[in-house]
């Protein structure tokens, strides 16, 4: 069973445009991380953000944010003002472990963002 | 400040073939981690090691094997390549008690392995 779905495919915006990307998650221990990776067009993983499951707190940082709701099981990222170098593919991540680490992916969302 | 190198960066194999990626980290790691990206499936772990000596299967391990010789050295081998094994794959490490810091798993940039 997917741990880590996230519904949007691709999404196109135009510069300076805010884009919201969904990250539903499923899992039954109450102790959990999250997490955002971005995948720019030259393929390197670059780690966005940790959450724990303890730490209901939204976050910002600069122009990104990111809004966790257990009670929805969501952990939703928004790039505000997107800028042509925010194009790429952003993945969100489950880790249910504490002990190995390992992480369950999402499909990934490409998000392409036009001048 | 190489952090996770992964080796080779590009490969074409023939089905049957067999071939070995290296991965490398010199950040003294504790765990480390291979996966695979295929396009609308994400990453996919293929096996890890949580400390020299010793691997564990991931999600999906079928037609891979690893070893863990040395703490900084991670190998991954296909035996006998299929067509099925065309990917990206990613290798990474991690601190054992990464969870109290922020500092994420540290990926290399990737290994484009085609077998036709």
């Amino acid at each position: 069973a997917q741990k880590v779905t996230q519904a949007q495919t691709e999404i196109s915006v135009v510069e300076k445009e805010d884009v919201t990307l969904d990250c539903v998650y499923e899992t039954r221990d109450t102790t959990y991380y999250l997490f955002w990776y971005k995948q720019p067009p030259s393929g390197e993983l670059v780690f966005l953000i940790r959450r724990n499951s303890f730490d209901e707190q939204n976050e910002i940082s600069g122009r990104y944010s990111w809004n966790f709701q257990k009670s929805t099981s969501s952990f939703n990222f928004t790039i505000t003002a997107s800028q042509v170098v925010d194009s790429a593919v952003y993945f969100c991540a489950l880790s249910e472990n504490l002990n190995d680490y390992k992480l369950s992916f999402g499909a990934g969302t490409t998000v392409t963002v036009r001048a | 400040n190489a952090g996770v190198t992964q080796t080779p960066k590009f490969r074409v194999l023939k089905t049957g073939q067999s071939m070995t990626l290296l991965c490398a980290q010199d950040m003294n790691h504790e765990y480390m981690y291979w996966y695979r990206q295929d396009p609308g499936m994400g990453l996919r772990l293929i096996h890890y090691s949580v400390g020299e000596g010793t691997t564990a299967k991931g999600e999906v391990p079928d037609g891979y094997n690893v070893s863990r010789l040395k703490k900084q050295n991670f190998l991954l081998g296909l035996e006998s390549a299929a067509p099925s094994q065309t990917s990206v794959y990613f290798c990474a490490s991690s601190y054992r008690l990464e969870w109290i810091a922020d500092s994420p798993l540290h990926f290399g940039n990737g290994t484009r392995l085609t077998v036709t």
